[in-house]
């Protein structure tokens, strides 16, 4: 069981590029969260999604950002037009369809905006 | 942003001490209470976790113990270890599938 993956673990973009940050949930988990977590603070909720809906997406910026998925392959979060208060560490997680309270986190993925 | 309130933010003891994290929850309808420990360049990953119909639990060195009046929640660790040293995080669900997370205790035990 290979766990949650995230790719890349480490992206540098300059600002007003885009960011693609990709998570394959664990084997048989249908939900999937995506969380963001600044240096020296805490898991801030962004998006949770079950394949093809988007369930909540409260903590979620209006603007720039985008998540989806799809019914094959990775969730994908989307940063548009980046800019450097962008930079952080995202995690993604998952959890089994039944909706059990346990979140299983993946490496991360650290953007970095020039 | 809604978080967890969580405390100390952070916390420094010797080797063997017993630090001790504490968390206060607003949901009274969760049904489960967990810590989460995460080590510079990891993900979090669950340590231990308590359901509400008791009042103390423990794995090794860790004891989560629960006070439903104080909508309270607290991590202990026994013996503590320099391997310990590590962020940990205390989480809530919002709703039936929002979980979010205490702003995170910043451990250091000194060797």
């Amino acid at each position: 069981n290979a766990g949650v993956m995230q790719n890349p673990r480490h992206l540098v973009r300059r600002r007003g590029q885009e960011a693609r940050l990709r998570c394959s949930p664990m084997k048989g988990h249908s939900h999937v969260y995506w969380y963001r977590q600044l240096p020296e603070e805490g898991l801030k909720f962004m998006v949770y999604l079950q394949k093809e809906n988007i369930i909540d997406e409260s903590g979620m910026p209006k603007e720039r950002f985008s998540a989806e998925f799809p019914k094959e392959g990775p969730s994908i979060l989307r940063i548009q037009q980046v800019v450097r208060g962008d930079s952080a560490a995202y995690f993604c997680a998952s959890s089994p369809p039944d909706g059990l309270n346990v979140l299983t986190f993946g490496a991360g993925s650290r953007l970095t905006v020039l | 942003q809604q978080q967890v309130k969580q405390s100390p933010q952070s916390l420094i003891v010797q080797k063997g001490g017993i630090p001790i994290i504490n968390c206060a929850y607003e949901n009274t309808a969760f049904d489960y209470f967990p810590w989460y420990q995460q080590f510079p360049g990891k993900g979090p990953a669950l340590l231990i976790a308590i359901r509400p119909d008791v009042s103390e639990k423990k794995e090794g060195r860790f004891t989560i113990s629960f006070n439903k009046s104080a909508k309270q929640f607290s991590l202990h660790i026994m013996d503590s270890q320099p391997g310990d040293s590590a962020t940990y995080f205390c989480s809530e669900r919002l709703g039936t599938y929002k979980y979010i997370f205490g702003t995170g205790t910043r451990l250091k035990v000194l060797a």
